[in-house]
């Protein structure tokens, strides 16, 4: 039982190219998230999808998309990376309640 | 403007002693605060959590606190072991809507 997994762990990019970060979860959870953490800043919601086949946005959509494919999996797309959007990623997974969330590991991205 | 704010980004405290982290919010609408944990190169994990219809939790060496009026939750880590020495958030959310997080504090613990 592996939980929320995230790949990569790491990127690099130049400024406006594209990418996207993967998310998958094997608990069965209807919800996932992905956020951003910055320093002193928490971590904030970039985008939520309450269940399959829904997705909405979260305090800083902007410059992202989302997929949810199927239950397991989520994935965040970078159209074109901009250096503000250096960050560490976050995805996470909840069964109803949005309160007791279970993270992955995170992606340490850099953009250039 | 934050709702969710931690004003301390870093505690230092000594093995055995109390450690005390502090998180204040502006929005009365939230009725559920959490604090999670979060150790370098990993992701956050839940700690603990309380209700608005209560004042404290209490879950072994760890109690939250929650002053409604003052609009202020804390974390007790009694005694603090070294172990403890992370990154903690506290977060809240308004009738299960998304949870905002504070800027979290960096939780060091002596030996």
């Amino acid at each position: 039982n592996a939980g929320v997994t995230q790949t990569p762990k790491f990127q690099v990019l130049k400024t406006g190219q594209s990418m996207t970060l993967q998310c998958a979860q094997d608990m069965n959870h209807n919800s996932m998230y992905w956020y951003r953490q910055d320093p002193g800043m928490g971590l904030r919601l970039i985008y939520y999808s309450a269940s399959e086949g829904t997705t909405d946005k979260g305090e800083v959509p902007n410059g992202y998309n989302v997929s949810r494919l199927n239950k397991r999996e989520f994935s965040l797309r970078l159209e074109s990376a901009a250096p503000s959007q250096t960050s560490v990623y976050f995805c996470a997974s909840s069964e109803v309640s949005v309160e007791t969330q279970y993270f992955g590991p995170g992606t340490r991205l850099l953009v250039l | 403007d934050q709702q969710v704010k931690q004003n301390s980004p870093s505690l230092s405290v000594q093995e055995g002693r109390i450690s005390i982290l502090n998180c204040d919010y502006t929005n009365s609408m939230f009725d559920y605060f959490l604090w999670y944990k979060k150790y370098p190169a990993e992701g956050p994990t839940f700690l603990i959590s309380i209700s608005s219809i209560k004042d404290k939790n209490e879950d072994g060496r760890f109690t939250v606190f929650l002053n409604k009026s003052a609009k202020h939750l804390s974390l007790h880590i009694v005694p603090s072991q070294p172990g403890d020495s992370a990154v903690y958030f506290c977060a809240a959310s308004a009738a299960g809507n998304m949870l905002t997080f504070g800027g979290g504090t960096r939780l060091m613990v002596k030996p």
